[in-house]
């Protein structure tokens, strides 16, 4: 059964730094990996999907990597904002058409 | 991308009445939606998947009789909790599938926030 762990479970830096958020999955045949971001009492908001035969993906000052064989998956995050403080969510799933297994999150806070 | 709407976006009810959910994807048809819940400070957990014309499948744990699932056509289902007592009160979600609309990625519901009194 896949098992999807989020380490740091919260963070907190100043603005303008660069920082990594880390996933990491118990079962290296999960077909693509999404990251989501997730306001205080709001829905999903999408962020990333890296598929299957993808290593990484970017959408501005995002790039989130995917190592299938190490069962890891990070999100670099480049000069934080205010703005990005959130809950930040990856969750995975072994086709496209089945339900995700999600982690239990980071989060970020970004001081001005 | 695909959009998928929930309604009502909160619901506060008495213990003891039940609630309808419903989850519609707007740009195309999906035999298959699921349903997640999460309880404050924690992640989603899947509680079922919602299958056009077949019975829903529960997770270990959920209770059929009480989460009754109906996925009335290609681009409805709906969750009905029955009896709802306050330990239901959580964030419902529901997603749908972007394989019917060619991407592989998940269409996710902007969620139902039911409190039980």
């Amino acid at each position: 059964k896949q098992e999807v762990t989020q380490i740091p479970a919260a963070l907190s830096v100043p603005e303008g730094e660069n920082l990594v958020l880390n996933c990491s999955f118990t079962d290296s045949a999960i077909y693509n990996l999404q990251w989501f971001r997730q306001d205080p009492g709001k829905g999903l908001t999408s962020l990333l999907l890296i598929q299957s035969s993808q290593r990484e993906q970017t959408s501005g000052r995002l790039n989130a990597s995917l190592d299938k064989s190490s069962g890891r998956s990070t999100l670099y995050i480049a000069a934080s904002q205010p703005g990005d403080s959130a809950t930040y969510l990856c969750a995975g799933g072994p086709s496209g058409n089945t339900p995700l297994v999600f982690g239990k999150g980071t989060r970020l806070s970004v001081i001005a | 991308g695909a959009v998928v709407s929930q309604h009502p976006s909160w619901v506060i009810c008495k213990s003891g009445t039940s609630v309808k959910i419903e989850c519609r994807s707007l740009d195309f048809q999906a035999t298959t939606m699921f349903w997640y819940r999460q309880f404050p400070k924690q992640s989603l957990m899947l509680m079922a998947t919602s299958n056009e014309g077949s019975k829903a499948t529960y997770e270990q744990g959920v209770e059929k009789d009480k989460f009754l699932i109906n996925h009335a056509s290609l681009t409805l289902s709906t969750l009905t909790v029955t009896s709802a007592h306050p330990e239901d009160s959580s964030f419902y979600i529901c997603s749908v599938p972007g394989g019917a609309g060619g991407t592989d990625t998940q269409y996710f519901g902007p969620g139902t926030r039911l409190t039980v009194l």
